[in-house]
């Protein structure tokens, strides 16, 4: 178990242009979330799979934005035409599904992402 | 709706000193609450988490928290902190329902010196 693995570390992009990051949570988590993190700030929710179905998504989550998790597993966010206040750390979380015991996520390293 | 607000941006604390991070909430439903540790350029890592039972929290690098349901605190507190304990700290809630979004505070800068 290798924790939640995110690529790439850092992103830099021109305004405009279209970004993707991946995400790979702990194999056995069938929960996956992402949030978007600002300087100054705590982190916000985007949107959260149970396995391959987006089952909430944040009004932050502009249409511009999209996330799949196809196969259940591994997850990508992309975002379009992408504005500088889009810049951010974008960070995944998973989890088991909630029991006595786990809850609580563990979150992968990030995204930074700086439009220019 | 439920929100988290964290009462200080930033703590400056000598080295060995006590410190207490404070958080509040507010809810109409029961939560779980958390904290949350995030050191320079990495995700965010558990601290420790009240989900019911014994309100005082025991978690990890000496760490512990006190639930206050009357007071709807959930406050961090470490006896004696050491440089390493320099990072940024964040409080969160999750609702007791469905639907498992963690709603995070602001967060706290903690900055130990010697």
């Amino acid at each position: 178990d290798t924790g939640v693995s995110q690529d790439p570390r850092h992103k830099i992009t021109k305004r405009g242009q279209n970004v993707t990051f991946r995400c790979d949570p702990i194999s056995e988590h069938n929960r996956l979330y992402w949030y978007r993190q600002t300087l100054g700030q705590g982190p916000e929710f985007l949107t959260y799979f149970q396995n391959e179905a987006q089952l909430e998504k944040s009004r932050l989550l502009s249409d511009r934005f999209s996330a799949e998790r196809p196969k259940g597993s591994f997850s990508t966010l992309e975002i379009q035409r992408t504005e500088q206040g889009d810049s951010a750390m974008y960070l995944c979380a998973s989890s088991p599904s909630p029991g006595p015991k786990t809850y609580g996520y563990t979150f992968g390293s990030g995204t930074r992402l700086t439009v220019v | 709706a439920q929100s988290v607000t964290q009462l200080d941006s930033q703590v400056p604390v000598f080295e060995e000193a006590p410190v207490e991070l404070r958080c509040n909430y507010s809810s109409s439903v029961s939560v779980y609450l958390f904290w949350y540790v995030q050191y320079p350029n990495q995700g965010l890592q558990l601290l420790l988490k009240y989900l019911s039972g014994s309100t005082l929290v025991k978690g990890i690098n000496g760490f512990e928290a006190e639930f206050n349901k009357s007071q709807t605190s959930f406050h961090l507190r470490k006896p004696s902190v050491h440089i390493s304990d320099t990072a940024e700290y964040f409080c969160a809630v999750r609702p007791n329902q469905a639907g498992t979004a963690l709603i995070f505070g602001k967060g706290t800068t903690l900055s130990v010196s010697s």
